[in-house]
């Protein structure tokens, strides 16, 4: 059983829709994380939060905005999506954001199709 | 600057059969280093993880993995493969994101392992 829950799991939207991603932890964990997959392909990192602060942008475009509205929870906000943002978007968390030897944990992700 | 290479794209073997799966790594520093699994339709599982001490290491579903320093690697292993092994496969180093203390993840591109019956 995964300890970080993403929902939905699956979400088909057109491009000029709204839609939110939301993730949830309740470990404690102090820095989350999300990341985009494409098929076959390592996940690649978006946004990182530390004690509920944007800290890392890897210059994701605007529409994708992240929201971490308390320490437990992680929110992606979509928008004007184009059809190459058709992935599975994880998020994850860990203990905490200054110690790299400790492990992420993952959800399952979320798998956007965008028409 | 960080690196992961995962040499082998694709491994098949039979089940019952052994199984080596090579991480190397290019970090200045003491390597945190991760191996973590993707079945089908899934997140990433947490295999295992090294960051000091015994350079064998044993984690879940059997695997264990050894850090060499010397050879810049961080090989997978099983002594005998189940069928529901077959998943990907990622090597990963922590380190501080651009020489900060943020950690962040740097992957390799992943191993795909089949398993026949």
């Amino acid at each position: 059983d995964t300890e970080v829950t993403q929902t939905p799991k699956h979400l088909v939207m057109g491009m000029t829709n709204k839609k939110s991603l939301k993730c949830e932890q309740h470990m404690g964990h102090r820095a989350m994380y999300w990341y985009k997959q494409k098929a076959k392909k390592p996940p690649e990192l978006m946004f990182v939060y530390s004690y509920e602060k944007l800290s890392i942008n890897e210059s994701v475009p605007s529409r994708f905005s992240p929201e971490c509205p308390n320490s437990s929870l992680l929110n992606l906000h979509l928008h004007a999506l184009q059809p190459e943002d058709s992935a599975l978007y994880l998020c994850a968390s860990s203990q905490d954001p200054g110690r790299v030897r400790q492990p992420q944990h993952f959800g399952d992700g979320t798998r956007l199709s965008i028409l | 600057a960080q690196s992961v290479t995962q040499p082998d794209i694709h491994i098949t073997v039979s089940e019952g059969a052994s199984l080596e799966l090579r991480c190397n790594y290019s970090y200045g520093a003491t390597p945190y280093l991760f191996w973590y699994v993707q079945s089908p339709g899934q997140g990433l599982q947490l295999l295992l993880k090294y960051f000091s001490g015994d350079t064998l290491v044993q984690g879940i579903k059997g695997f264990e993995a050894e850090f060499k320093r010397s050879q810049s690697s961080f090989n997978l292993r099983k002594p005998s493969v189940h069928w529901s092994d077959a998943a990907e496969y990622f090597c990963a180093v922590g380190a501080g994101d651009r020489g900060s203390t943020l950690g962040r993840l740097y992957f390799g591109r992943g191993t795909q392992l089949t398993v026949w019956p």
